[in-house]
């Protein structure tokens, strides 16, 4: 199976803030890598697909990069309704498997 | 728009069974593979199993197989999760999500989830 490490496990940023978060996958993917966000008591949300592009309707401060085995998820100017944790997930190979997620705060 | 509405779960003794639903709406259903994904309560999200668009192909994490079983019905355009010999760790919220092609790719919609909790 396919690991997927995410790192920081938190994190705590003020509204404005750039962040980011990384993604490191155990083997090589390619770009099969996607990102999620879920806030508190909701089903997770696309917000970026293989690697790199915006899901539909997500706002252009969400960007994501990396192909191989790193990957990053940026958040260029953090808002307060962007509070939630996210998810990287790899779509190369069966298992899919998810990373442990980054609690945004 | 596009909606998946859950149903089935409940509370379920160590060793029993429940059958989860995923009614959806707003997209032709048979043209998309389907997922089931589980979340464990203050966990991470675990994927569970997946069908293809026309149920001929069908996937399963390790630590359901033999147990669950996914089928969908496209002229109900509903998918289902059968889950037997439930044990503490199965509980979860169970996800259903929407496969963006009809193999796999990536889940672009998601329900609201359904709770199964197994208990004695």
């Amino acid at each position: 199976d396919i690991q997927m490490t995410q790192s920081p496990s938190s994190l705590s940023a003020s509204v404005g803030d750039r962040v980011t978060i990384t993604c490191r996958a155990s083997q090589r993917i390619s770009s099969y890598l996607n990102w999620y966000q879920q806030k508190p008591g909701k089903a997770p949300e696309l917000l970026i697909y293989s690697a790199s592009n915006l899901q539909s309707g997500v706002p252009s401060r969400f960007s994501g990069s990396g192909s191989g085995t790193d990957f990053t998820l940026t958040i260029s100017s953090l808002q307060p309704e962007y509070i939630a944790t996210y998810y990287c997930q790899q779509s190369y190979s069966v298992p899919f498997t998810f990373g442990g997620g980054t609690k945004l705060e | 728009q596009v909606q998946l509405v859950e149903s089935g779960g409940g509370v379920v003794q160590p060793g029993g069974s429940l059958r989860l639903s995923c009614a959806a709406s707003g997209f032709t259903f048979s043209n998309y593979g389907m997922h089931w994904v589980r979340q464990t309560p203050g966990k991470g999200l675990e994927w569970v199993a997946f069908m293809r668009h026309d149920g001929t192909t069908n996937y399963y994490a390790d630590s359901v197989k033999g147990r669950f079983t996914i089928s969908r019905d496209n002229s109900k355009s509903t998918v289902y999760l059968q889950i037997n010999s439930l044990g503490a760790e199965d509980t979860a919220v169970y996800y259903c999500a929407k496969d963006h092609s009809s193999k796999w790719s990536y889940f672009d919609y998601w329900g609201q989830g359904t709770l199964v909790t197994v208990s004695s």
